[in-house]
């Protein structure tokens, strides 16, 4: 069975830090393209940032680039989301994709719920 | 940055209505639209991608069409699984942008 686990979420004070992990199974990890999108409570998706299947090339959107690193693993077939710097608008879901269909995200984990708040 | 602005908002419909969900762009996009269906408190799902090719295991009745700025989600008749928030999303430019989404709900 292909699946995506997401763990590492919780609540941290603005200013700090928390990684993210991505586990998946059932596909071959190293094969393609990963994302990790959000959704802030009660709001739409937006895609935060990807990486290349070797981990060569990693893209961002404007609002966490310099505090939000996407790193990979293929060996233990992991993904990973440093976050530093947060701030309340960081608060949200958190969701690993896969790209098995080059440019779009065909297959989503369950998420993982970030909150940032004093 | 390349806004999708999705209409209508909420679209009230009834099982076994046609859906019709539009989604526009604020500059010309190559063929790399999809959409998403997403249910309360679940991932979302991929439904259509490269604007008109169905995901695998995607019934018949989701469509998809457009070019351009201006493209549709067409869901031939309602199926009381369907009612859930449908996303636009690009991946012509970075960065890749998801629409604000269009709720269809039972009438």
């Amino acid at each position: 069975e292909v699946q995506l686990v997401e763990s590492g979420g919780g609540l941290v004070q603005p200013g700090g830090s928390l990684r993210l992990s991505c586990t998946v199974s059932g596909f071959t990890f190293s094969k393609y393209w990963m994302s990790w999108g959000r959704q802030a409570p009660g709001k739409g998706l937006e895609w935060v940032a990807n990486i290349k299947e070797d981990g060569s090339t990693k893209n961002y959107v404007d609002s966490v680039e310099g505090r939000l690193t996407i790193s990979r693993d293929n060996d233990k077939n992991s993904l990973y989301l440093q976050m530093n710097s947060l701030r309340a608008e960081d608060t949200a879901v958190y969701y690993c994709a896969v790209s098995r269909i080059a440019y779009y995200f065909d297959l989503w984990g369950r998420g993982t719920l970030v909150t940032v708040s004093s | 940055e390349i806004v999708l602005t999705q209409s209508p908002a909420t679209l009230s419909l009834s099982p076994g209505e046609r859906a019709t969900l539009s989604c526009r762009a604020s500059q010309i996009i190559s063929s790399r639209l999809a959409w998403y269906q997403q249910k309360s408190g679940q991932a979302p799902r991929l439904l259509i991608y490269d604007v008109s090719n169905r995901a695998t295991d995607i019934p018949a009745r989701f469509s998809g069409s457009g070019s351009g700025t201006d493209f549709t989600l067409t869901i031939s008749s309602l199926e009381p699984e369907d009612f859930a928030v449908y996303y636009c999303q690009q991946s012509s430019k970075w960065p890749w942008t998801f629409g604000q989404g269009t709720k269809v709900e039972i009438k």
